[in-house]
């Protein structure tokens, strides 16, 4: 079955800091693997996106994401963060055989920047 | 341009009853999706509707109905609520299925359910 997981439910950074969410995921076939962000009240924006080629992908807001296939992997990383990235993060994946459209969602992680 | 609408934005049922809610996409938007949003279980699909038709479904009993209209507008549907839907469905619109990066979610319809 295809799955993502977010290990940590809430991640604490100091302003300025860099800032690592992470996620796993166990899929069948090439992933695609996307990171979205939910402001309080608000829906999810899209952040950033992997589907081939650059193992590194570079997004919104300064984040970027690393993907690794050995580990399964897709850490969300930003070298310095800022208060205004406190939010909730959901790692996703769409695999190719399945329907287009189609994300599995991880539980979220709750990234809280202080100054 | 307008973004994803959703209406209502808050909504308090009751068991046993039915709701509907709905979802007009951005212009030029065919593909609609919806998931629901719960502490527990995060974020799950619900459906997907490109050009009037459902193209996908997710896990949901059958009490989760939707439709998509010649508009692009969609709704969906709850049967016979139960206190578990208590959740926020988000409805995402994109130009057609699968295009995450013309993706965008609008701000969600949060059911109460007592």
């Amino acid at each position: 079955a295809q799955s993502v997981a977010q290990p940590e439910d809430q991640v604490n950074v100091a302003e300025g800091n860099p800032l690592t969410v992470k996620c796993t995921y166990s899929v069948s076939g090439n992933p695609y693997l996307f990171w979205y962000v939910q402001y309080p009240n608000r829906g999810l924006q899209f952040l950033l996106k992997y589907i081939t080629g650059d193992n590194l992908v570079k997004g919104s807001y300064g984040f970027e994401a690393e993907f690794n296939k050995s580990q399964t992997s897709f850490h969300l990383k930003k070298p310095s963060a800022l208060v205004s990235d406190s939010a909730l993060y959901f790692c996703a994946v769409r695999y190719t055989g399945g329907s287009q459209g189609n994300l599995i969602f991880g539980k979220g992680t709750k990234l809280s920047v202080k100054p | 341009k307008a973004g994803v609408t959703q209406t209502p934005r808050y909504l308090i049922k009751t068991r046993g009853q039915q709701v509907t809610l709905s979802c007009s996409p951005i212009s030029g938007h065919r593909s609609v999706s919806w998931y629901q949003q719960t502490p527990g279980q995060g974020l799950q699909f619900l459906f997907e509707y490109f050009s009037e038709t459902q193209r996908n479904k997710g896990n949901f009993p059958g009490r989760f109905s939707g439709r998509q209209f010649s508009n692009s507008r969609s709704e969906m549907n709850v049967s016979t609520l139960e206190l578990g839907d208590s959740a926020l469905y988000l409805c995402a619109s994109s130009l057609v299925p699968g295009d995450q990066e013309t993706q965008y979610f609008g701000p969600g319809t949060r059911l109460l359910v007592l």
